[in-house]
């Protein structure tokens, strides 16, 4: 079955140090991966993808993220948290093959404390 | 520009009512999907359109829930007879194309609460 793994339901982190939000996927074909944000009672907002090309994808915010092909992992980092960032943050795949839905993650709420 | 826009924000209704929640998609955009996200849990998909397409319907979790797409555009989500584990956000995506490598936009939501 496809599936796409956040295994941290939380993170916590100071204020200007870096965060990781940790994503892996089982998909059967090389799959697009994508970065979401959502904030309370809001929709989710795109932040960035991979197609192909360069591992380190840079998106909105200051976020970006990095593809490992041989561990599966599309991990999304910030070198400087802000408090601002504090929401739910989804990871999301579509395999290339496929037409439609994306496979999204459970969610792992990110907090930044001052 | 105007995103993706659904209503209502917030619905409340008994068990056993019939529900309806809408979706504006942004102009343009020939894909249009509904997700359903209960606390706790990521998005679940539940229905898919691209253009004149028959659409797929096969994250619909019973025959209580229906969707349609009029002229390509506007898209209503019925559920009937809703039960208590029908109380979720129901979100709708919009995006230009189906299948590719764009990403989806999504509205707000409709917060639905049976009682």
């Amino acid at each position: 079955a496809q599936s796409v793994a956040q295994p941290e339901d939380q993170v916590n982190v100071a204020e200007g140090n870096p965060l990781t939000v940790k994503c892996t996927y089982s998909v059967s074909e090389n799959p697009y991966l994508f970065w979401y944000v959502q904030y309370p009672n809001r929709g989710l907002q795109f932040l960035l993808k991979y197609i192909t090309g360069d591992n380190l994808v840079k998106g909105s915010y200051g976020f970006e993220a990095e593809f490992n092909k041989s561990q599966t992992s599309f991990h999304l980092k910030k070198p400087s948290a802000l408090v601002s960032d504090s929401a739910l943050y989804f990871c999301a795949v579509r395999p290339r093959g496929s037409q439609g839905n994306l496979i999204f993650g459970k969610g792992t709420k990110l907090s930044v404390k001052p | 520009g105007a995103g993706v826009s659904q209503s209502p924000s917030n619905k409340v209704t008994e068990k056993g009512k019939d529900v309806e929640l809408r979706c504006d998609p942004i102009s343009g955009h020939t894909a249009l999907y509904w997700y359903r996200q209960s606390l706790g849990q990521g998005l679940e998909f539940l229905i898919y359109f691209q253009g004149n397409s028959a659409p797929d319907k096969s994250g619909l979790p019973s025959d209580r829930f229906s969707a349609e797409r009029t002229g390509g555009s506007v898209s209503t989500l019925t559920i009937q007879r809703t039960q208590q584990e029908d109380s979720a956000v129901y979100l709708c995506a919009s995006s230009p194309v189906g299948g590719s490598n764009q990403p989806q936009h999504f509205g707000d939501g409709t917060r639905l609460s049976i009682l």
